[in-house]
C-alpha cells in the first residue's frame, strides 16, 4: 500500500493546549496537503506545504515537513472544543500532471474537551 | 470559494439494486475528479479517477462493472454502484481540483454519501 502513515491514531487533549500531529509518506512529492473532517462530513483543505518549503503557517496551524525523513508535522496551538475532527495529510507525488490524485494517510482523530 | 455539492447524503437500498451518487462542481469547471471509499475510523481510499470524455481510471482490486463511473459534462460525474451488496456499504466521498482556486493543488471535496445495503 502506499498509503502514508499518521499518529497518533487517536489524540484527547483539553481546550487550550497544543496538538501536535505526525505524518509519514513513503514517494518523493510535489507537495502534502492537511485536511480536516468532522464526522460523517466531506474534507475541508486546511493547508498545502510544497515540497521546497519547510514550514508553513496559517492561522492557528503550524505545518513543517522534512522530504529527507518524508515525514511531516502539524500543530494546532491553543486549541479549541471546535477543533474536534480527524485529521488526514495527502501526498501529491511528485512529475504528475494538474490534476494529481492525493494519497491520503492513516488520519489522527482529535478530541478537545473542555 | 469552489464548491461540489454530492447528492445523495444518505441512502438506503435493497440487496441487488443499483444506487447512483451525483458529484457536482458549483462554480468552477472539473475536468477531473476523484471517488473515494472510506470506512468507519478508516482513511480515504481513491476508487477511481473520473476524465471528462473519457473512460474513467480505476485504482487496483477496484471492479469498474462494478462501479460505474460517468463524467459527462465538466460539471457533473456520477458513480453507480450496480447489484449493491451489503459489503458495499460504505461512505463515499467525491472531490475535484478547481484549477483557479487560491492553493495551486487545492481539492475540494463533497460532503459524502453514506450507503446502507440491507
Amino acid at each position: 500500500s502506499q498509503q502514508g502513515e499518521e499518529d497518533p491514531q487517536a489524540l484527547s487533549i483539553q481546550e487550550g493546549e497544543n496538538a501536535t500531529m505526525n505524518c509519514s509518506y513513503k514517494t518523493s512529492i510535489n507537495n502534502l496537503q492537511w485536511y480536516r473532517q468532522n464526522s460523517g462530513r466531506g474534507l475541508v483543505h486546511l493547508i498545502l506545504i510544497r515540497s521546497n518549503e519547510r514550514e508553513k503557517h496559517s492561522g492557528r496551524l503550524r505545518v513543517t515537513l522534512d522530504t529527507s525523513k518524508k515525514s511531516s508535522s502539524l500543530l494546532i496551538t491553543a486549541s479549541r472544543a471546535a477543533d474536534t475532527a480527524s485529521y488526514f495529510c495527502a501526498t501529491v507525488p511528485i512529475n504528475t500532471g494538474t490534476a494529481s490524485k492525493l494519497t491520503f494517510g492513516t488520519g489522527t482523530r482529535l478530541q478537545v474537551t473542555l | 470559494g469552489a464548491v461540489v455539492s454530492q447528492h445523495p447524503s444518505r441512502v438506503i437500498c435493497k440487496s441487488g439494486t443499483s444506487v447512483k451518487i451525483e458529484c457536482r462542481s458549483l462554480d468552477f469547471q472539473a475536468t477531473t475528479m476523484f471517488w473515494y471509499r472510506q470506512f468507519p475510523k478508516k482513511s480515504l481510499m481513491l476508487m477511481a479517477t473520473s476524465n471528462e470524455g473519457s473512460k474513467a481510471t480505476y485504482e487496483q482490486g477496484v471492479e469498474k462493472d462494478k462501479f460505474l463511473i460517468n463524467h459527462a459534462s465538466l460539471t457533473l460525474s456520477t458513480l453507480t454502484v450496480t447489484s449493491a451488496h451489503p459489503e458495499d456499504s460504505s461512505f463515499y466521498i467525491c472531490s475535484a481540483r478547481d484549477p483557479g482556486g487560491p492553493s495551486l493543488y487545492g481539492y475540494t471535496f463533497g460532503s459524502g454519501t453514506r450507503l446502507t445495503v440491507v
